[in-house]
């Protein structure tokens, strides 16, 4: 089954205690991104990535780094969380969007994290 | 001034209403429109796209692009309790990858 998956879920922590969100997709695309969705701002990007060793920044980077060491997998770290990112995190990938289809990002189930 | 905007509702209405969900935009080099249907503690997942301007229809669902009024919709007719969910607008320009998203709007159908 086509998929991405992300772990953990849900995740509590305390402020400045680095965490990693894995994320892997099985549909070897080459486009990788991470969102975080707030209450009336909708999803916005955090860092993508075209390739392998390839990223960079998206709309909301600061506070986040990520890697791309193999098509598969795009962790999102946070090296010293802080209470305000705390949010809905999604991971998604995609094809090259071309310019008759392939519109689709899939998205994983979301990352529910709460600093404290 | 957000790049797209988009109601957030909520928006109730009873079972088998037509239901009108709207976006505007400033970017007059978007060419890709899509409706993503998200429902609860769920990612998001295409449900229509649309290329430049124009409609097109699956099933209950019509997607509408208006590109000289900057403005996008999707109608749901017949509506069903199943269709409760939110449903982000997402554009992109012609070469790009980045989709850009609208806030979301949250609609519930009542049975």
């Amino acid at each position: 089954e086509a998929q991405v998956t992300q772990n953990p879920r849900y995740l509590i922590t305390v402020t400045g205690k680095k965490l990693t969100v894995t994320c892997s997709q099985n549909m070897n695309h080459e486009y990788m991104s991470w969102y975080r969705q707030d209450p009336g701002l909708g999803l916005r990007q955090i860092y993508y990535s075209m390739n392998v060793e390839v990223t960079d920044k998206g709309d909301v980077p600061e506070g986040y780094k990520v890697s791309r060491k193999e098509k598969r997998n795009f962790p999102l770290i946070l090296e010293s969380p802080s209470p305000n990112q705390t949010s809905l995190y999604f991971c998604a990938s995609s094809g090259e969007l071309g310019d008759r289809g392939n519109n689709e990002q899939y998205f994983g189930p979301g990352t529910r994290l709460t600093v404290t | 001034q957000k790049e797209v905007e988009q109601d957030p509702g909520p928006l109730s209405v009873p079972e088998g209403a037509i239901v009108s969900l709207n976006c505007t935009y400033s970017n007059s080099a978007f060419q890709y429109f899509m409706w993503y249907r998200q429902y609860s503690r769920k990612g998001p997942e295409l449900l229509m796209y649309t290329y430049s301007s124009g409609n097109k229809e699956d099933g209950r669902f019509t997607a509408q692009v208006d590109k000289s009024s900057k403005y996008i919709s999707l109608f749901i007719r017949d509506s069903q309790p199943s269709d409760s969910a939110t449903y982000l607008c997402a554009m992109r320009t012609q070469g790009a990858q980045k989709l850009v998203f609208g806030q979301g709007t949250r609609l519930t159908i009542n049975p």
